[in-house]
């Protein structure tokens, strides 16, 4: 079993439209959670961290259940400027972060 | 806001040749990266250096790879002797502590022909 698991996409919204992106883990002593966006043949950039108890930030919504070893990641009201590659990173301890294949945005006008 | 600086931005060098690549990390941050891409595929981590010495490395960080930190500001990726598979972006990340997340440079694309 893959570290980080995600759907690869591509997913195509339209603008305005909610997308929700999930990610699982496979080493439940896991113990930082993040979403990264990384635009084509540019640097990971850390969009948020994901915390036990959910987070927000503007139109960005990122839940964990560590029971299920689950990590999602919702978009509210897309815009063109969101479309991307979202990357879900897992520190599991080894010192390093660990990172998913990404799922690809693309927001659509 | 403070960034991680990496050059040259893009390096083309022959098979066999070394190269060094070059890093200079956020300055009051005390753990330093390598990642390396390539193209179409995952971030994939390589080392991880911690008061002045390797923490972690991958499969991936074999006898070819070293890394420095000679002057207390630059952290250096070298690859001894490059292959044609070792083409691919490398991306130096700094970070201040264990749990947060790492700051990445914008990389340095390697072509090996």
């Amino acid at each position: 079993r893959k570290e980080v698991e995600q759907d690869p996409g591509p997913f195509n919204v339209p603008e305005g439209a909610t997308v929700a992106f999930n990610c699982t883990y496979s080493n439940s002593a896991s113990q930082s959670f993040f979403w990264y966006r990384q635009d084509c043949r540019k640097e990971p950039k850390l969009l948020m961290s994901v915390y036990s108890s959910g987070n927000e930030d503007g139109r960005f919504t990122a839940q964990l259940n560590r029971a299920s070893q689950y990590i999602s990641l919702l978009i509210r009201d897309s815009k063109l400027s969101d479309s991307a590659t979202y990357l879900c990173v897992v520190n599991s301890g080894r010192r390093a972060l660990t990172f998913g294949s990404g799922t690809r945005l693309q927001v659509q006008p | 806001e403070p960034e991680v600086t990496q050059t040259p931005s893009h390096q083309v060098t022959q098979m066999g040749q070394e190269v060094i690549l070059r890093c200079v990390p956020i300055s009051n941050h005390l753990y330093f990266y390598w990642y390396r891409q390539i193209l179409g595929q995952k971030v994939e981590f390589l080392v991880s250096f911690y008061n002045n010495e390797i923490s972690e490395k991958s499969e991936i960080f074999d006898d070819q790879f070293s890394v420095e930190r000679p002057d207390g500001s630059n952290f250096t990726l070298k690859i001894r002797s490059t292959k044609l598979e070792d083409s691919a972006m490398y991306f130096c990340a700094s970070s201040a502590d264990l749990v947060g997340g790492y700051t990445f440079g914008s990389g340095t694309r390697l072509t090996v022909v």
